[in-house]
């Protein structure tokens, strides 16, 4: 696609419940981030891949947070055993090859609102 | 703390008036990255500038790096009702993270 998509755009569940979001990467892009954003807050970052190289996961809060990506495009982040603080807008963005100019500007897809109840 | 901190948290000013924000930082880093978001969405790029640059222009946008004081700072000249957003300030180190600070909440009145 032209850019990065994600999925759903909204998203309520109860807390307990695990939930699936997804990021659709633009179209060659080695590289895709989540991050987290709390309301009226800045950008907490959450995990990181690049390549088939093995993943950032140093952003992660806990061990109920995990991400894959699947043939190097899309991913998907999963949050086990919700609780209300995980409510936030999850943000997925992708950037170029290394080395390359794209590689230091990030797409930003339009986020996924959370709201666990 | 965050890595980038804007200041002010938030600015309203009338339009055709030029807006200031700005960003420091902690750490020694490899560029600088303005973005814009509106209504708590996605982020869009708006300029980068390098460690080794003073000043890069981009339209209305003008933006500083004094690395020596590890600030930045972000004007936009002329500004419009459509300007209002949010305005993050990112920093890239030798890895690939970007850090993003608070942001400054814009708003331009009509």
């Amino acid at each position: 696609g032209a850019g990065v998509s994600q999925s759903p755009s909204n998203k309520v569940t109860e807390k307990g419940k695990d939930v699936e979001l997804r990021c659709d990467p633009i179209s060659g892009h080695t590289a895709l981030y989540w991050y987290r954003q709390s309301l009226g807050q800045g950008l907490e970052f959450l995990i990181y891949f690049q390549g088939n190289s093995a993943p950032d996961k140093s952003g992660l809060p806990s061990d109920r947070f995990s991400a894959e990506r699947t043939g190097g495009s899309v991913s998907t982040l999963t949050i086990q055993r919700t609780q209300q603080e995980d409510s936030a807008v999850y943000l997925c963005a992708s950037s170029g090859p290394s080395g390359t100019g794209a590689y230091n500007e990030q797409f930003f897809g339009p986020g996924t609102r959370l709201t666990v109840l | 703390s965050q890595q980038g901190e804007e200041d002010p948290q938030a600015l309203s000013i009338q339009e055709g008036e030029n807006a200031t924000m700005n960003c420091s930082y902690k750490t020694s880093i490899n560029n600088l990255q303005w973005y814009r978001q509106n209504s708590g969405r996605g982020l869009v790029h708006l300029i980068l500038i390098r460690s080794n640059e003073r000043e890069k222009h981009s339209g209305r946008l003008r933006v500083t790096l004094d690395t020596s004081k590890k600030s930045s700072s972000l004007l936009i000249t002329a500004s419009r009702a459509a300007d209002t957003a949010s305005y993050f300030c990112a920093t890239k180190t030798s890895g690939s993270r970007l850090t993003f600070g608070e942001g400054t909440q814009l708003t331009v009145n009509p």
